[in-house]
C-alpha cells in the first residue's frame, strides 16, 4: 500500500537560513509526488510536483524538491527562508495516472524566527 | 484568480444530526473531491466525483456519506447521522481534468460534532 512519512513534526529555523523538509514514500511503481503548503486559515496550495523526467523540480515561492528513487525520498528545500514561509507542509503521493487519490503525510509545521 | 470556496467555514452539530457541507468548485473544472483531516492526523481521501457519479471512494466513505452536484455550480457532502468521530476539517478540491490535472483545494469546513 502507498504511504508517506514525514519524520519531522515541527521544525524551527531562523529567517534567512536554509530549509530542508524530509519526505519518504512507499510505493511499488513510479509515484507521482507532491508538496502542498497550508498557511493558517488557508486551503492546501500546491508548491511543486514530480511526475517524471528531471529529478530536481522547481516550485513556487523559491522551493525545490529532489526525487531520489534509491532512497524513496522527495525532500523539499529552500535556500533562504522568509518569515512568510511559516506554515504546515504536506508531502503527498499518488499512483501513476495522477491526482485522483492523494495519500498525504502527517505534515511538518514550520516556524520561522526573526 | 479562480478559487474553490467552501461553506460553512465552521459548523457545530449534535451527534445524530445531518450535516451538509457545500463547495463551489472552479467553474470550468470537471473533477471534484472531498478530503478530510481529523485534528492531529493526516489529510485523508474520501471520494472523487466525475460526470455526476462517484469515480472512487475510500473505506471511510460509508453509507453515512453521500455527495451530490445538485446544480451546475455546487458540490455537496452530506453526512446523514453524524458521529463524534466525524469531527474534522473537510476539504473540497476540484481539477480541470483527471490524471495529471492539478487539484485546487478550498480552505476547508471545520465540523465539530458534540
Amino acid at each position: 500500500a502507498q504511504s508517506v512519512t514525514q519524520p519531522d513534526i515541527h521544525i524551527t529555523v531562523s529567517e534567512g537560513a536554509s530549509l530542508e523538509l524530509r519526505c519518504n514514500y512507499s510505493y511499488g511503481a513510479t509515484p507521482y509526488l507532491f508538496w502542498y503548503v497550508q498557511s493558517p486559515g488557508q486551503g492546501l496550495q500546491l508548491l511543486l510536483k514530480y511526475f517524471s523526467g528531471d529529478t530536481l523540480v522547481q516550485g513556487i515561492k523559491g522551493f525545490e524538491a529532489e526525487f531520489k528513487r534509491s532512497q524513496s525520498s522527495f525532500n523539499l528545500r529552500k535556500p533562504s527562508v522568509h518569515w512568510s514561509d511559516a506554515a504546515e507542509y504536506f508531502c503527498a503521493v499518488a499512483r501513476s495516472g495522477g491526482y485522483n487519490k492523494l495519500i498525504f503525510g502527517a505534515g511538518t509545521r514550520l516556524a520561522v524566527h526573526p | 484568480e479562480p478559487e474553490v470556496t467552501q461553506t460553512p467555514s465552521h459548523q457545530v452539530t449534535q451527534m445524530g444530526q445531518e450535516v451538509i457541507l457545500r463547495c463551489v468548485p472552479i467553474s470550468n473544472h470537471l473533477y471534484f473531491y472531498w478530503y478530510r483531516q481529523i485534528l492531529g492526523q493526516k489529510v485523508e481521501f474520501l471520494v472523487s466525483f466525475y460526470n455526476n457519479e462517484i469515480s472512487e471512494k475510500s473505506e471511510i466513505f460509508d453509507d453515512q456519506f453521500s455527495v451530490e452536484r445538485p446544480d451546475g455550480s455546487n458540490f455537496t457532502l452530506k453526512i446523514r447521522s453524524t458521529k463524534l468521530e466525524d469531527s474534522a476539517m473537510y476539504f473540497c478540491a476540484s481539477s480541470e481534468r483527471g490524471g495529471t490535472g492539478e487539484l485546487f483545494f478550498g480552505e476547508g469546513s471545520r465540523l465539530t460534532v458534540l
